[in-house]
């Protein structure tokens, strides 16, 4: 089956720095990706929706100047948290949908920040 | 807002089927119903999606009356290992998925 591979699954970094994290389709092309937050025992918050060649859609109340978002290809996505702080700690998950099918999506493992 | 509920939990025993039950009643006509299932620290892994009716795979199946309001995702014989959360997604494939609260289920031996 289509595999999403997410990259790092956990990093810890520390408080102001900035993080990237990468979302690849491993065998299927996806022009739109998505960005998904997590805390504890809550659900998935959807983030912004990352299109391939042209600016991502931001939920409202996400910053986007905070979380930058890339998808300079049709397999690639990339979140960068800039200046990272400890509020910003959480479980990020991306997902892509295979532009052939457009049926269902494909999940990521998920990255989880931790920022000091 | 999601367009899906589902209860918020579930209690079982190994080797017990499990039916858990989602309503979306403002389904739009080309919407699928997708049920992923998430174990912590994970993401989520796809199960099974059907449009109408009945579709069965490996792992589960899907029941979904006519008016689609509602569908039944229904485990076998569950196992420890099924402890998860399932969530029940109503969309159109292409567009931004909203997540619901999802069902956590909890198997027992």
């Amino acid at each position: 089956g289509a595999v999403v591979s997410q990259h790092p699954s956990r990093v810890i970094c520390k408080s102001g720095t900035s993080v990237k994290i990468e979302c690849r389709s491993l065998d299927f092309q996806a022009t739109t990706m998505f960005w998904y937050r997590q805390f504890p025992k809550q659900s998935l918050m959807l983030m912004a929706t990352s299109n391939e060649g042209s600016k991502a859609t931001y939920e409202q109340g996400v910053e986007k100047d905070k979380f930058l978002i890339n998808h300079a290809s049709l397999t690639l996505s990339t979140l960068t948290v800039t200046s990272a702080h400890p509020e910003d700690s959480s479980f990020y998950i991306c997902s892509a949908i295979d532009s052939a099918t457009n049926e269902k999506l494909f999940f990521g493992s998920g990255t989880q920040l931790s920022v000091l | 807002l999601a367009k899906t509920t589902q209860p918020i939990s579930m209690d079982s025993y190994e080797g017990q089927e499990v039916n858990i039950t989602c309503s979306h009643n403002n389904i739009a006509t080309n919407d699928y119903i997708t049920w992923y299932q998430q174990f912590p620290s994970q993401g989520p892994r796809f199960i099974i999606q059907g449009y109408k009716t009945k579709v069965t795979n490996e792992v589960a199946s899907l029941f979904i009356p006519a008016d689609r309001k509602s569908s039944t995702l229904s485990l076998p014989r569950v196992s420890l290992s099924d402890t998860a959360v399932y969530y029940c997604l109503a969309d159109t494939g292409g567009f931004k998925t909203i997540f619901g609260a999802g069902t956590r289920l909890f198997v027992k031996a």
